[in-house]
């Protein structure tokens, strides 16, 4: 029974260029949640999918951050034009379809701007 | 060992003893808290949750307690291993966003032999 997979495990960017990751939820999940978080820091929501819809982004970046889970295939949390500060570790989520149910972490993905 | 007042960042404990690890929440409306643990390198492991209907919840080696008058979290660890090393982040969840679990800065573990 595979948990949450993501990859890549670690990213390497320079200034301008996009950043995409991906995450395949646990088996029978429906609802995938992107968190990014800082060194020393705890996790910060970013959004929240459920399949084909994005049902709350409020954590987004306004501009250059956009996610996506389509019908087919993994959910895919795009950066565009990083910048340093994107440097973080990012991390997906995937619950169950009820509502309200514990939210299950994968590896996370390590992107490094440089 | 005990921590005590809010995010304390490093709690330091013999191995064998009990922790006790603290968190303050601030949303009254959050009704479901939950306590992950991460290793270096790797993502938040769920450890054990609690729903605001109850007080106290066990697992294996593992205690949470809710006080909702003072909008307190606890985790207990019974017996600490060197394999309890980590940082542990109490999490809550708000009534009407079942999506949105928002983190606690975590707590520092380390285990001394």
């Amino acid at each position: 029974n595979a948990g949450v997979m993501q990859n890549p495990r670690h990213l390497v960017r320079r200034r301008g260029q996009e950043a995409r990751l991906r995450c395949s939820p646990m088996k029978g999940h429906s609802h995938v949640y992107w968190y990014r978080q800082l060194p020393e820091e705890g996790l910060k929501f970013m959004v929240y999918l459920q399949k084909e819809n994005i049902i709350d982004e409020s954590g987004m970046p306004k501009e250059r951050f956009s996610a996506e889970f389509p019908k087919e295939g993994p959910s895919i949390l795009r950066i565009q034009q990083v910048v340093r500060g994107d440097s973080a570790a990012y991390f997906c989520a995937s619950s169950p379809p009820r509502v309200g149910d514990t939210q299950y972490f994968g590896p996370g993905t390590r992107l490094t701007v440089l | 060992g005990e921590n005590v007042g809010l995010h304390l960042p490093t709690l330091s404990v013999q191995e064998g003893d009990n922790s006790i690890i603290n968190c303050a929440y601030s949303n009254s409306a959050s009704d479901y808290f939950i306590w992950y643990k991460q290793e270096s390198g790797k993502g938040p492991q769920f450890i054990i949750d609690i729903r605001s209907n109850m007080d106290k919840r066990q697992g294996q080696r593992v205690t949470v307690l809710l006080n909702k008058t003072v909008k307190h979290l606890s985790l207990q660890i019974a017996a600490t291993q060197p394999g309890d090393s980590a940082v542990y982040f109490c999490a809550e969840n708000t009534v009407g966003s079942a999506s949105k679990i928002i983190f606690g800065s975590g707590t520092r573990l380390s285990i001394r032999p």
